[in-house]
C-alpha cells in the first residue's frame, strides 16, 4: 500500500514556458503533501508544504509566485514552475503523507529547461 | 541551517559482507527520525521512524539504532546482499511542524 505516482516522470522545455507536475496519491488519502527539489549531489531540500484547499506553505526562498501549488484534494497536489529558466533545471519529487506521519514519496521529474 | 550528516558518502561492499553507516544530527528539539532507502530509478522507501533514545528497529537483515542524546542512528546492514545497493536516507524531524531535514545519503554498492 501506500503508493505516491508523479508525472510526467521527466520534461525538457525551452526557457520562459511553465511546466505542471502532478502527485497523487493512489491507494490512501493524503492530508499533507511536500514538494522537495534535489540539485546534483545534495539533499532532497523542502520546498512547500500544502494541506488540501488551503495555501500551501514555502520554506525561506522558494519564491511562491515562482512555484505555484495547488492541493484541490486529497489525493492530487500539483507544482507549476511559472516561465522556467535554465537555473530551475533540477529533479522534482513529491511525498504525501497520511495521519501516521509518515512520507510516502513519488518517483521524481527530472526537469530540464534549455 | 539544521546540519545532517551521514557517512560514509558511499560505500562498496562484497556480497555476504556485513555493513553499518551513520546519521548525525544535532540532538536539541528532536521528535522522530526516519530511515529511507532510494534505489535508482524508483520511489524512496520508508525503513523506519524512529522516536525513542534507545530504539532498536528491525526489517529482515536491516536494523537500525537510535541515541537522541548525543544525536546520531546507526543503520545496520547484515549479509549485504546486490539488491540492497541504493541511497540510504536519514531525516529527523526537529519541530512539531514534522518536516523532514534530509542528510545527502550513504551510497552502498554491493558487488555479487
Amino acid at each position: 500500500g501506500a503508493v505516491v505516482s508523479q508525472h510526467p516522470s521527466r520534461v525538457i522545455c525551452k526557457s520562459g514556458t511553465s511546466v505542471k507536475i502532478e502527485c497523487r496519491s493512489l491507494d490512501f488519502q493524503a492530508t499533507t503533501m511536500f514538494w522537495y527539489r534535489q540539485f546534483p549531489k545534495q539533499s532532497l531540500m523542502l520546498m512547500a508544504t500544502s494541506n488540501e484547499g488551503s495555501k500551501a506553505t514555502y520554506e525561506q526562498g522558494v519564491e511562491k509566485d515562482k512555484f505555484l501549488i495547488n492541493h484541490a484534494s486529497l489525493t492530487l497536489s500539483t507544482l507549476t514552475v511559472t516561465s522556467a529558466h535554465p537555473e530551475d533545471s533540477s529533479f522534482y519529487i513529491c511525498s504525501a503523507s497520511d495521519e501516521q506521519e509518515t512520507q510516502y514519496f513519488g518517483p521524481g521529474t527530472r526537469l530540464l529547461v534549455l | 541551517i539544521l546540519n545532517v550528516e551521514q557517512s560514509p558518502q558511499s560505500l562498496h561492499v562484497q556480497e555476504g559482507d556485513s555493513t553499518n553507516f551513520t546519521c548525525s544530527f544535532p540532538s536539541s528539539n528532536f521528535y522522530a527520525l526516519h530511515w529511507y532507502r532510494w534505489e535508482t530509478a524508483k520511489s524512496p522507501e520508508a525503513l523506519f521512524v524512529m522516536t525513542l533514545n534507545g530504539d532498536e528497529k528491525k526489517k529482515g537483515r536491516i536494523s537500525a539504532t537510535l541515541n537522541t542524546k548525543e544525536g546520531y542512528s546507526y543503520l545496520y546492514i547484515k549479509g549485504s546482499q546486490p539488491e540492497d545497493s541504493a541511497t540510504y536516507l536519514c531525516a529527523p524531524v526537529v519541530d512539531s511542524s514534522y518536516k523532514l531535514i534530509f542528510g545527502s545519503g550513504t551510497r552502498l554498492l554491493v558487488r555479487p
